[in-house]
């Protein structure tokens, strides 16, 4: 059960575009489509915004995309707004449990 | 409003029990599978435990496997974790996550409760 690979920090500025990458192994991500990206403001519990590898739950922006690719799974965030600086989490189903990356801090 | 409630956090000491209690409302329990995810202070999130709608089927992470338990009450619109043998390393804000079998996202949080092991 060990934890998804992110970077830990990633930055962009004001309307820029900023990419996160997420890698596990042939167990996790690159077995199942069930990758999921959560986005965390200090003090604050977790919200989804990315699951099934790309889409969008009801009410997020479509600013948010994903994709996977092997055993990689990204988050692009475009158009970056000050909001977005957050701390963003992947996670992956891996059959008998999930999986967490140890987070990316966004700074916008 | 469509809400989970964590409760039963505290201080408890190294080899000791707590048992956490996560109220759902605003939507039919029953419906959906349950998590508990836990994350320490200034570390990132760790799946700590599922439980299916009916309570019939359970999973757990290597870490608490045989120490901890989940449960859950449908008519009490409820789920439950209990731990015990409690080490330093469990202290962690502790969430109630829903999520559905179609997608295997968690798509509702709790606002989590804390759990610090200490003598």
């Amino acid at each position: 059960q060990s934890a998804l690979t992110q970077p830990p920090s990633a930055s962009g500025s004001l309307g820029q575009s900023v990419t996160i990458s997420c890698t596990g192994t042939s167990s996790d991500v690159g077995a199942y489509n069930y990758v999921s990206w959560y986005q965390q403001h200090p003090g604050k519990a977790p919200k989804l915004m990315i699951y099934e590898v790309s889409n969008r739950p009801s009410g997020v922006p479509d600013r948010f995309s994903g994709s996977k690719s092997g055993n990689t799974a990204s988050l692009t965030v475009s158009g970056l707004q000050a909001e977005d600086e957050a701390d963003y989490y992947c996670s992956s189903f891996a059959g008998s449990n999930w999986v967490f990356g140890g987070g990316t801090k966004l700074t916008v | 409003e469509v809400q989970l409630v964590e409760s039963g956090g505290g201080l408890v000491q190294p080899g000791g029990s707590l048992r956490l209690s996560c109220a759902a409302s605003g939507f039919t329990l029953s419906r959906y599978e349950m998590n508990w995810v836990r994350q320490a202070p200034g570390k990132g999130l760790e799946w700590v435990s599922y439980i299916s709608e009916t309570g019939s089927g359970k999973l757990y992470a290597d870490s608490v496997r045989g120490r901890f338990i989940i449960s859950r009450d449908n008519a009490k619109n409820s789920v439950y974790l209990q731990m015990n043998s409690l080490r330093a390393e469990d202290t962690a804000v502790y969430y109630c996550a829903r999520d559905t079998a179609a997608t295997d996202a968690f798509d509702l949080w709790g606002q989590g409760t804390m759990v610090t092991v200490s003598s």
